[in-house]
């Protein structure tokens, strides 16, 4: 596998359910993300990990827990979500420098989303 | 409003014209993002710059940092080029990783 990858593509759940997210990226990144597209509205950046610290957290709500066990693997937990929680769940990550306070951006790489529906 | 503005929101063009899709910023930027996404979700960078002109094939980016103003050239379009783009400014002075405010992209549809 090359890229970033995420799974599962496609999933369906209830509003009592618990389920995870995963993003997996094999290009040496120390950044990774994780974005919500819903219909309509803009891409809106939720998390962001940078040698697997939390750098950013945009007020996300707290039934939204990710989790970076390593700087290739990044995960989304899930549980009692809502309806307007439906969307396109995408993951990207990106070759960072570590010096805080930097002023640079730099090219991400993205995965190919979980479109996730809330019943 | 929405600190990343569009326009236009869609555009039809024909197989052949050049097409021009701008973006428009009211933050302080360390560079401006372009992407492409196909139907189906997956997301591809075009661009990222944060000075004059960019050329990548039939894509152009060009960026004037006084105006707040990028803009995204196709030339010669082709029905393959169909996708919505997205340009995204990335945020001035912030702490490690990088901090991406987004627009609502165009999408554009080219007939054959």
């Amino acid at each position: 596998e090359t890229g970033v990858t995420q799974t599962p593509r496609h999933l369906v759940m209830g509003m009592t359910n618990k389920k995870s997210l995963k993003c997996e990226q094999h290009l040496g990144h120390n950044a990774m993300y994780w974005y919500k597209q819903s219909a309509k509205k803009p891409l809106e950046l939720m998390f962001v990990y940078n040698f697997k610290e939390q750098t950013e957290n945009n007020s996300v709500p707290s039934r939204f827990s990710p989790e970076c066990p390593n700087s290739s693997h990044l995960f989304l937990h899930l549980h009692t979500l809502q309806p307007e929680d439906s969307a396109l769940y995408l993951c990207a990550s990106s070759q960072e420098g570590s010096v805080v306070g930097r002023y640079s951006s730099y090219e991400q790489y993205f995965g190919p989303g979980t479109r996730l529906t809330v019943t | 409003k929405n600190e990343v503005e569009q326009s236009p929101q869609n555009l039809t063009a024909q197989e052949g014209e050049f097409i021009t899709i701008n973006c428009s910023y009211s933050v302080g930027i360390s560079a401006l993002h372009w992407l492409q996404q196909h139907p189906g979700g997956g997301i591809v960078s075009l661009f990222m710059l944060s000075s004059g002109k960019k050329k990548h094939g039939r894509l152009i980016a060009t960026i004037n940092i006084q105006e707040k103003h990028s803009s995204l050239h196709i030339t010669a379009s082709h029905p393959r080029d169909s996708a919505v783009y997205i340009c995204a400014a990335s945020a001035l002075g912030k702490s490690s990783g990088d901090k991406l405010t987004f627009g609502t992209g165009t999408r554009l549809a080219v007939r054959p």
